[in-house]
C-alpha cells in the first residue's frame, strides 16, 4: 500500500511560469515532509521541508504548502527555470523512537521549457 | 558540507557474481541507508543501519545483505546477482534531524 503518492509522473511548464508539484499521503502519523530533487545519474538532493505544525515553508523560489486535513502537500516553484528540470520526490516520516525511515513517493519528472 | 561517496558510479556484473557496493560518509552520522531507484517505482528502501553492527530490513531486502563494521562505512552485498537487480543504487546517511544526504549513486547492470 503506497503511503505517499505522487499521481503525476510528469509535468511540463514554460520557463518563468509557476510549477506546482503535488503529493498525497495516507498515514496520519506522518508529521514531517521533505522534497528532494534528482538529476539523472546523480543522487537526490534535499530541497525543502515542512513540519506538520506549519502550513507553509518558503525558501527562495520554492514554497511547500501542507494541508493536513486533506493529507496533501504541494511544492511551488516560482519562477520556473530550465535548471529546475529534474525528478522531484516527496518524502514523509513519523517521529518518535525507531523512526529512521523516510517513505518516498514515486517521483514527478518536471520539464521546464525555455 | 556533508559528503557521501559510493565506490563506483557504474558497474557491470554477470549473473551469479557476488557484488559489493561500498558507501562512506564523512559526517559521523549514525544512520545509514541503502535504496534502489527504478523508473516508475521511486526510491525503495533495501536496508538501513542505525548504529555500527546494527541493521534493519527495509521494504525490499530479499537478495541483499549489508555490513556496517565502522560508523562511516555501510556496504550492500548482492550474494548472487540476478538480472532483476539491475538498478540505480543510492546510499544515504542521516544526522539527528530528518534530512537524509544521498551519495551520487551506482548504476549496476547485471547481464
Amino acid at each position: 500500500d503506497q503511503q505517499v503518492k505522487q499521481n503525476s509522473p510528469s509535468l511540463s511548464v514554460q520557463e518563468g511560469r509557476i510549477s506546482i508539484l503535488n503529493c498525497d499521503y495516507t498515514n496520519s502519523m506522518f508529521d514531517y515532509f521533505l522534497w528532494y530533487k534528482k538529476y539523472p545519474a546523480e543522487g537526490p538532493t534535499f530541497l525543502i521541508s515542512i513540519s506538520s505544525i506549519k502550513d507553509k515553508n518558503e525558501d527562495g523560489r520554492f514554497t511547500v504548502f501542507l494541508n493536513k486535513s486533506a493529507k496533501h502537500l504541494s511544492l511551488h516553484i516560482v519562477p520556473s527555470q530550465p535548471g529546475d528540470s529534474a525528478v522531484y520526490f516527496c518524502a514523509a516520516r513519523t517521529s518518535g523512537a525507531g523512526s529512521y525511515q523516510l517513505t518516498f513517493g514515486k517521483g514527478t519528472k518536471l520539464s521546464v521549457i525555455p | 558540507d556533508v559528503k557521501v561517496t559510493q565506490s563506483s558510479r557504474y558497474l557491470v556484473k554477470r549473473t551469479g557474481e557476488k557484488v559489493f557496493l561500498e558507501c562512506v560518509q564523512d559526517m559521523d552520522h549514525e544512520n545509514m541507508f541503502w535504496y534502489r531507484q527504478d523508473p516508475g517505482l521511486g526510491l525503495r528502501l533495501i536496508y538501513f543501519s542505525y548504529d555500527v553492527k546494527m541493521k534493519e530490513k527495509g521494504d525490499i531486502p530479499e537478495g541483499y545483505s549489508v555490513s556496517r563494521e565502522k560508523k562511516e562505512r555501510f556496504s550492500l552485498i548482492l550474494e548472487s546477482a540476478s538480472t532483476n537487480q539491475t538498478s540505480m543504487y543510492l546510499c544515504a546517511s542521516r544526522d539527528s534531524l530528518y534530512e537524509q544526504y544521498f551519495g551520487p549513486g551506482t548504476r549496476l547492470t547485471v547481464t
